[in-house]
């Protein structure tokens, strides 16, 4: 059963500053995703990653991932207020299109 | 760009009741499609794979006599909670997947934020 793992769970941080946020999952996959998700809203799109080495970069944010590891990052340099929301991975189980998600990252950054 | 469309946004049911989410795929056709159920700062979990045309495939542990998955079409998926309890208000999320030949990009919908009283 692939199980997905991120931490930290809760991050509160000044603005400014930079952290990562870990995404460990437990057996192969083609694909791993991360979303940003705010309050009482549903998921936006921020990264595919699809194969091992794969970087991805927009703004502040940017993704990496490592599949031999079984490990995707997400750097935020630099953090702005703007940013705060949960961010949750989601890794692919290969052929079959389902996603399962991480257990998502609280991130408030205080200004 | 691809648009996963929700309805409704919000619902409030008697328990007992039954109630109906819809999940449309605006602009392609959807095979597969998938939902899932939120709690309160909580993640996201799999509920079901729902393929067009066939029965809808449950994860463990989801009751698929309460919760009725219908693809009746490839641009419609609707998620029926049977005879609602207050422990079944949630977020449910559905998304579809554009399939192989598309280069199978998953769509999110906007969510239905379901409160049973």
């Amino acid at each position: 059963e692939l199980k997905v793992e991120q931490n930290p769970l809760f991050l509160s941080m000044q603005e400014g500053k930079n952290y990562t946020i870990y995404c460990n999952y437990s057996t192969t996959s083609d694909r791993l995703y991360w979303y940003r998700q705010d309050p009482g809203k549903s998921l936006e799109s921020l990264f595919v990653l699809l194969s091992n080495g794969a970087v991805k970069q927009e703004g502040r944010l940017m993704a990496s991932l490592d599949t031999k590891a079984r490990l995707s990052t997400l750097h935020i340099t630099a953090a702005v207020h703007d940013l705060s929301a949960t961010y949750f991975c989601a890794v692919e189980t290969s052929g079959t299109y389902k996603y399962i998600f991480g257990t998502g990252t609280r991130l408030k950054v205080l200004a | 760009g691809a648009v996963v469309s929700q309805h409704p946004s919000r619902v409030i049911c008697k328990s007992g009741t039954s109630v109906k989410i819809e999940c449309r795929s605006l602009d392609f056709q959807a095979t597969t499609m998938f939902w899932y159920r939120q709690f309160p700062k909580q993640s996201l979990m799999l509920m079901a794979t729902s393929n067009e045309g066939s029965k809808a495939t449950y994860e463990q542990g989801v009751e698929k006599d309460k919760f009725l998955i219908n693809h009746a079409s490839l641009t419609l998926s609707t998620l029926t909670v049977t005879s609602a309890h207050p422990e079944d208000s949630s977020f449910y999320i559905c998304s579809a997947s554009t399939g192989r030949i598309s280069g199978n990009t998953i769509y999110f919908g906007e969510g239905s934020w379901l409160t049973v009283v």
